[in-house]
């Protein structure tokens, strides 16, 4: 059973800190990794995709991506009360399984003003 | 781009009742859709993976004659709960995926309430 884990949390940092979200995946084969945000009651949002060993920045968003110790993070950097949320990393399927994601459980972030 | 709809947002209906969710890929072709269910402070369960034009695959444990899943078009899937009932209350969010890539867009969700 393919697996991708997370700290469920509470994560939380001061406003303005670094926020540091981690996560890893035991299938060795996988080769695309995705990090979502969920509000509270609210549906998902992909807010970064890496596909690469090494580091993707979009804005505060950092995804850093290591294949060999199969572990991916998400940094965010100068983080707001806005940015608590739910995080979930997720990580593409089996082969032939037509795109599907296998989800973490999430990690919990709150940004404390 | 990448906008997934989800209509309703918000369904009550009674015991016994069938809905019908509907979800559409507005500005891209999704040959594959994704349907999710969310209970309160659970993580999201994957119910099924429809593809455009054949039989939907459900995960283990969903009963496929319960959830009929309808992917009719590259750009539209259906998930009707049929017999509903108050344990099928819950959060339905629907996902596509961008043709050729892993990258999957969620719809805003459906929050079903059976009376």
């Amino acid at each position: 059973q393919k697996e991708v884990e997370q700290n469920s949390g509470p994560l939380s940092v001061p406003e303005g800190a670094i926020a540091s979200l981690n996560c890893t995946y035991s299938d060795r084969g996988s080769q695309s990794f995705f990090w979502y945000r969920q509000y509270s009651g609210k549906s998902p949002e992909l807010i970064m995709f890496i596909y690469s060993n090494g580091d993707k920045e979009d804005g505060r968003f950092t995804a850093q991506l290591n294949k060999a110790s199969q572990y991916v993070s998400l940094l965010i950097r100068d983080s707001q009360p806005s940015d608590s949320a739910t995080y979930l990393c997720a990580v593409n399927g089996r082969a032939g399984s037509q795109g599907n994601l296998i989800f973490g459980k999430g990690t919990k972030l709150s940004v404390k003003p | 781009g990448a906008v997934v709809s989800q209509h309703p947002s918000r369904v009550i209906c009674k015991s016994g009742t069938s809905v019908k969710i509907e979800c559409r890929s507005l500005d891209f072709q999704a040959t594959t859709m994704f349907w999710y269910r969310q209970f309160p402070k659970q993580s999201l369960m994957l119910m099924a993976t429809s593809n455009e034009g054949s039989k939907a695959t459900y995960e283990q444990g969903v009963e496929k004659d319960k959830f009929l899943i309808n992917h009719a078009s590259l750009t539209l899937s259906t998930l009707t709960v049929t017999s509903a009932h108050p344990e099928d209350s819950s959060f339905y969010i629907c996902s596509a995926n961008r043709e050729s890539t892993y990258e999957q867009y969620f719809g805003p969700g459906t929050r079903l309430t059976v009376t």
